[in-house]
C-alpha cells in the first residue's frame, strides 16, 4: 500500500497570505489528523477528521481550519499567516477513529516558511 | 491533562551497543496507548513500537523493546545492537483510548557512532 502523501512538500508564503495543505491517507484509512512541529513547541495536535467530521481539535486559533472529503483526503487551511506559523505540518492517518486506538502513520510533512 | 516527559535531550552510543531511552508520563486514565516514534533527518515520522496499557507484556519489535511500568508511569525504549540507521530523534507519545489526539514528548536525539 502507498503511504500517506502530503502536498506540497515545501511552501514559502508571506505574512497575511493564506495557505492550503493537502493530505491523502493510506488507502482504507478513514481518520486523518494534523500536527504542527516547531523547534520551540515540539509536536502539537491541530485537529482530527473521521468520515468528513471534525472529531477533535487542539488549541489553535480559528485561522487554522480543515476539512475532509468523502474519499478521506484532507486539507488544512491557514489564513492570515503569521511568522510563527512557520513549521513542519504533519498529517497522520489511521484505520479507524478512537475505539481501536489505531496506530497512526505519518506523511513526510509540508514545510511551511512564512516570510 | 496528560503530559509526556523525555528527560534525555540527546544521547550518543557506539554502533552495536544497546541503548535505553527514558520516558515518563502523567495521566489519570486507566486505558491508553503508548508509542515510540522515530524521526530521522528526512523528517518522516516512523512508528517504532506500540504498547496497550491493559497489556502487561512488554511490546517488542525486532531490535526494539519497551519496559512498560504502568504504576510508575514509565515507558522506556531499548534498542539492541544499534545501527547507524537508528540515528534519529525519538519521540515518546501517549494517546487515550477513544481519542485520536497524540501527545508527544519533546524528543531524544540519538546519535549512533561508527
Amino acid at each position: 500500500k502507498a503511504g500517506v502523501t502530503q502536498t506540497p512538500r515545501y511552501l514559502i508564503k508571506t505574512r497575511g497570505q493564506q495557505v492550503t495543505l493537502s493530505c491523502s491517507p493510506i488507502s482504507g484509512h478513514r481518520s486523518v489528523s494534523w500536527y504542527q512541529q516547531t523547534p520551540g513547541q515540539g509536536l502539537q495536535f491541530l485537529f482530527e477528521y473521521f468520515s468528513e467530521t471534525q472529531r477533535n481539535k487542539g488549541n489553535f486559533p480559528g485561522r487554522f481550519s480543515g476539512r475532509q472529503f468523502s474519499n478521506s483526503r484532507s486539507e488544512m487551511n491557514v489564513s492570515t499567516l503569521e511568522l510563527g506559523d512557520s513549521a513542519l505540518y504533519l498529517c497522520a492517518s489511521s484505520h479507524q477513529s478512537s475505539t481501536s486506538g489505531g496506530s497512526k502513520f505519518f506523511g513526510p510533512g509540508t514545510r511551511l516558511t512564512v516570510l | 491533562a496528560q503530559t509526556v516527559t523525555q528527560s534525555q535531550p540527546e544521547m550518543s552510543v557506539q554502533e552495536a551497543e544497546t541503548v535505553t531511552l527514558s520516558c515518563t508520563y502523567d495521566t489519570s486514565e486507566n486505558n491508553y496507548y503508548l508509542f515510540w516514534y522515530k524521526q530521522p533527518p528526512s523528517r518522516q515520522m516512523i512508528l517504532v513500537i506500540r504498547q496497550e496499557a491493559y497489556k502487561q507484556q512488554n511490546a517488542t519489535e525486532n531490535r526494539f523493546s519497551v519496559n512498560f511500568q504502568k504504576a510508575a508511569k514509565s515507558f522506556s525504549l531499548k534498542i539492541s545492537d544499534s545501527q547507524l540507521g537508528d540515528t534519529a530523534m525519538y519521540f515518546c507519545a501517549f494517546m487515550k483510548v477513544r481519542d485520536d489526539k497524540i501527545i508527544f514528548g519533546k524528543g531524544t536525539r540519538l546519535h549512533i557512532l561508527p
